[in-house]
C-alpha cells in the first residue's frame, strides 16, 4: 500500500524555523518528483515546493522562495521542507504529495497520493 | 502565474443528479488540467488527470472534459460518497494553481 507519513508540525512563533519530514513507503520511492501543498484552515490548496527524483529539479511559489528549502534522501525514502523566517500567514496544514513524473515542474504532472498532512501554526 | 477559476463556489444536489462543474484558466493550458476530490478532514484525491483521463480506481460515474482555457467536471450520477469539495488545478506551468473549490452538498 502506497502510503505517505508527514511529521513536524506544531506552534512556532513567528520568525522562528520549522523541519518537516515525509515517510514515503509502498512504491520505488526515488522514482518519482515529490511535493508540498499546503491548505490554510478553512482555505483551498496552495502548492509550495517541489523537487525532481534525484533533487536535480527544484522549485518553489514565490510565497516561500528564500525562506522555504525543500530536499530528500532516497535512501530513507523521506522528503523534507526547511522553513525558515515563518509568518503568520504560513499556519497551514501541509501536505506530502507524490508525483506521476520525475520533474519537479514538469508540465503535465499531477498529484497522485496524499499524506494526510501536518499542521503548522505560526503564533506568538 | 495562471489563475483558475470554478464555478459555482457551492452547490446543492440530492443523489442520482447529475453535477456539472467548471473551471476556466486565465490563459490557455491545452489539455494540462486536474480534478481533485476532498473530503472533511482528509487529504484530497486525485480523480482525472490530462482533462479528461480517469485515474485508476476512480469511479466511471466520473468523467472531465476540455481544452484550452474551459474545463468541465461531470458527475453522472451523484452518488452519498460524492459529497464533497472539488478542486481544479492546472499543470501548465509552475507555480501549479488550484481553483478556488466547488462544494457539492446534500439538497
Amino acid at each position: 500500500e502506497v502510503q505517505l507519513v508527514e511529521s513536524g508540525g506544531g506552534l512556532v512563533q513567528p520568525g522562528r524555523s520549522l523541519r518537516l519530514s515525509c515517510a514515503g513507503s509502498g512504491f520505488t520511492f526515488d522514482d518519482y518528483a515529490m511535493h508540498w501543498v499546503r491548505q490554510a484552515p478553512g482555505t483551498g490548496l496552495e502548492w509550495v515546493s517541489g523537487i525532481s527524483w534525484n533533487s536535480g529539479g527544484i522549485a518553489y511559489a514565490d510565497s516561500v522562495k528564500g525562506r522555504f528549502t525543500i530536499s530528500r534522501d532516497n535512501a530513507k525514502n523521506s522528503l523534507f521542507l526547511q522553513m525558515n523566517s515563518l509568518r503568520a500567514e504560513d499556519t497551514a496544514l501541509y501536505y506530502c504529495a507524490k508525483a506521476r513524473g520525475i520533474g519537479a515542474a514538469n508540465t503535465g504532472d499531477t498529484f497522485d497520493m496524499w499524506g494526510q498532512g501536518t499542521m503548522v501554526t505560526v503564533s506568538s | 502565474d495562471i489563475q483558475m477559476t470554478q464555478s459555482p463556489s457551492s452547490l446543492s444536489a440530492s443523489v442520482g443528479d447529475r453535477v456539472t462543474i467548471t473551471c476556466r484558466a486565465s490563459q490557455s493550458i491545452n489539455i494540462y488540467l486536474n480534478w481533485y476530490q476532498q473530503k472533511p478532514g482528509k487529504a484530497p484525491k486525485l480523480l482525472i488527470y490530462a482533462a479528461s483521463s480517469l485515474q485508476s480506481g476512480v469511479p466511471s460515474r466520473f468523467s472531465g472534459s476540455g481544452s484550452g482555457t474551459d474545463f468541465t467536471l461531470t458527475i453522472r450520477s451523484l452518488q452519498p460518497e460524492d459529497f464533497a469539495t472539488y478542486y481544479c488545478q492546472q499543470s501548465y506551468r509552475t507555480p501549479w494553481t488550484f481553483g478556488q473549490g466547488t462544494k457539492v452538498e446534500i439538497k
